[in-house]
């Protein structure tokens, strides 16, 4: 057990719908990093937050968005979903930021139909 | 475009033998290395990491290796037990700039040990 929890555990939708992701991070970690893993593209960061400030981008679609709350979780914003967006998406936490090991949560598992 | 390459997407190894996983990166920047561990339905699992201002690090039955001049690292577990089929994850880091703390993962590689 990492320490990061996530919710829920799996989502099934519809095209055009919008759902919201859940992470909190371990106990004391700063930094929640999110990260989608399709079959396609592998393990693909999406973005992180640090201290509640955006933090870095990668390839994260305009569709989607994020924030980190001031008790540091952080919810992932998927909206006029597709079904490429069907995915793993896992959210992971380290104590500050850069150079340092990233603890994963479960993932949520996302299913559009 | 991929920086951080498994090209062995499966390797098979029997109880007790070395396992030799390996990894290649593309990206001279990286100055960190980090293995992960991943079992199906649950998230990657840190294993081992390696600073770049090393060639070795160990943990026990996992020994991470690191060739810069190459761009190549490997993990070695050994013994290799049949609790140690995962699919195995590298990931690299760039120690600074804008993707400070941005992981670039490689496909994996899934590790069978049979009895």
């Amino acid at each position: 057990d990492s320490g990061v929890t996530q919710t829920p555990k799996h989502l099934i939708t519809a095209t055009g719908q919008r759902v919201t992701l859940r992470c909190s991070p371990r106990s004391g970690d700063l930094s929640v990093y999110w990260y989608q893993q399709s079959l396609d593209q592998g393990l693909q960061f999406l973005i992180q937050y640090y201290n509640g400030e955006e933090r870095a981008k990668g390839n994260i679609l305009e569709r989607f968005s994020a924030q980190q709350f001031p008790d540091l979780h952080s919810e992932l914003n998927l909206s006029s979903l597709e079904l490429g967006d069907s995915a793993l998406y896992f959210c992971a936490s380290s104590a500050r930021t850069g150079v340092e090991t990233q603890y994963f949560g479960p993932g949520t598992r996302l299913l559009v139909l | 475009d991929q920086q951080v390459k498994q090209n062995s997407p499966s390797l098979s190894v029997q109880e007790g033998r070395i396992s030799i996983l390996n990894c290649d990166y593309t990206n001279s920047m990286f100055d960190y290395f980090l293995w992960y561990k991943k079992y199906p339905a649950e998230g990657p699992t840190f294993l081992i990491s390696i600073s770049s201002i090393k060639d070795k690090n160990e943990d026990g039955r996992f020994t991470v290796f690191l060739n810069k001049s190459a761009k190549h690292l490997s993990l070695h577990i050994v013994p290799s037990q049949p609790g140690d089929s995962a699919v195995y994850f590298c990931a690299a880091s760039e120690g600074r700039g804008s993707t400070l703390g941005r992981l670039y993962f490689g496909r994996g590689t899934q590790l069978t040990v049979w009895p």
